[in-house]
């Protein structure tokens, strides 16, 4: 089983939609978690942290499910400019930065 | 200029060659990582160093081997380079403890043709 799971997508949703993602992780152990954003052969750059009370950045909202295992992303009222592939990553305690391998979101106009 | 600088950005070498890929930082932190990124397979860890005197093998380390110079500088060599490393190769960083993000590198794009 890997370490960090995700749904490798593509999703097509239109301008305007709700989408959500989740990403499942192996490691009990992991304290603390991330999503970053990747544009097409450009450098991955964080999106926003993962708290375990869940957290909210304008259009964006991450939850962390520990008992379960997984984390996830909601964007709302989706830009076209969302369009990239979205990295869950878990960052376990004195440990390696795992990434997950990514889910491609496409907006169409 | 960046925080985290990958040298070539781009580089064709013929198989069988040795390459050198660089990465150096200037953000002070002591993890420095480089991953490889093929199409539709994500980022997979190559090697990572937790300071100067710590390399540790990642999932994908055949075929590679790493040099921690200094604390801000990780280096990436392949011996000898065979086709199926053409990929985008990416050094990142991230300071110790777990609640801190990673900061990437522009990556390099390698042919082995």
């Amino acid at each position: 089983r890997k370490e960090v799971e995700q749904d490798p997508g593509p999703f097509n949703v239109p301008e305007g939609a709700t989408v959500a993602f989740n990403c499942t992780y192996s490691n009990s152990a992991s304290q603390s978690f991330f999503w970053y954003r990747q544009d097409c052969r450009k450098e991955p750059k964080l999106l926003m942290s993962v708290y375990s009370s869940g957290n909210e950045d304008g259009r964006f909202t991450a939850q962390l499910n520990r008992a379960s295992q997984y984390i996830s992303l909601l964007i709302r009222d989706s830009k076209l400019s969302d369009s990239a592939t979205y990295l869950c990553v878990v960052n376990p305690r004195a440990s390696k930065i795992i990434f997950g391998s990514g889910t491609r979101l496409s907006i169409r106009p | 200029d960046a925080d985290v600088t990958q040298t070539p950005r781009n580089r064709i070498t013929k198989t069988g060659k040795r390459i050198m890929l660089e990465c150096s930082q200037t953000k002070g932190h002591d993890r420095m990582y480089w991953y490889r990124q093929d199409p539709g397979l994500g980022l997979r860890l190559i090697y990572y160093s937790f300071d100067v005197k710590d390399i540790n093998k990642g999932e994908i380390s055949d075929g590679y081997s790493v040099s921690r110079q200094a604390q801000a500088k990780f280096s990436l060599s392949l011996e000898s380079a065979i086709p199926n490393q053409t990929a985008l190769y990416f050094c990142a960083t991230s300071d110790a403890g777990s609640a801190t993000e990673a900061f990437f590198g522009q990556g390099t794009r390698l042919t082995v043709v």
